[in-house]
């Protein structure tokens, strides 16, 4: 079957860094996606890779080693902004995103 | 980016009525769209595949008759809530994937704001 793992929850400190890991075992693979959703929300687009390696992005980088089925995105400089779930989904060989269940990130000041 | 729309944002119903939900593509043709439920603290759930001209290909318990996907044109894809009952009441959103030239060259799906559906 398919399936993504991440954290259900994390909490971090204004200012700090935090990283939200993501491991995944699919049919396939097109691409690893990140979303930010804020309450209420629909998701918005972070990052994309489809390349092993590390993608920055401002404070925001994400990382991607196919041969580990792992990814990790990386929030630097922490802003209370930042509270939010944080969806990880892969891109399967039908081109079908399989969603991550979300981590939802609580920061503190 | 390309953006989409979505329509209405949020209604609130009587049980046994039916909702329309409209998706639009405002800035790029997307010919495969993509409609989603989340109830609260739950991740996305894919409900089907709207495809342009033809049937859409729903997931596994997903009832076809009660969401009705009807995608007619390369920016329009609709999703009706046949006869809604309290249990439909979810987050409703829908994507498209921006087949063409206007920047999705790895197939990024592009989300709408979202449809809060409240049947009472």
């Amino acid at each position: 079957g398919q399936n993504i793992d991440q954290p259900t929850e994390m909490t971090a400190t204004e200012g700090a860094i935090v990283q939200i890991n993501c491991t995944y075992q699919t049919s396939g693979f097109n691409g690893l996606f990140w979303y930010q959703q804020h309450a209420g929300e629909a998701p918005t687009f972070l990052s994309y890779n489809v390349l092993d390696g590390l993608e920055e992005k401002g404070r925001f980088s994400s990382f991607l080693s196919r041969s580990k089925g792992y990814s990790y995105l990386l929030l630097k400089e922490l802003q209370m902004k930042d509270s939010a779930s944080y969806l990880c989904a892969v891109m399967d060989s039908n081109y079908q995103l399989i969603w991550g269940a979300g981590t939802k990130l609580i920061i503190k000041p | 980016g390309a953006v989409v729309s979505q329509h209405p944002s949020r209604v609130i119903c009587k049980s046994g009525t039916s909702v329309k939900i409209e998706c639009r593509s405002l800035d790029f043709q997307a010919t495969t769209m993509f409609w989603y439920r989340q109830f609260p603290k739950k991740s996305l759930m894919l409900m089907a595949t709207s495809n342009e001209g033809s049937k859409a290909t729903y997931e596994q318990g997903v009832e076809k008759d009660k969401f009705l996907i009807n995608h007619a044109s390369l920016t329009l894809s609709t999703l009706t809530v046949t006869s809604a009952h309290p249990e439909d009441s979810s987050f409703y959103i829908c994507s498209a994937r921006d087949t063409g030239t206007s920047g999705g060259s790895y197939n990024e799906q592009f989300f709408g704001p979202g449809t809060r559906l409240t049947v009472l």
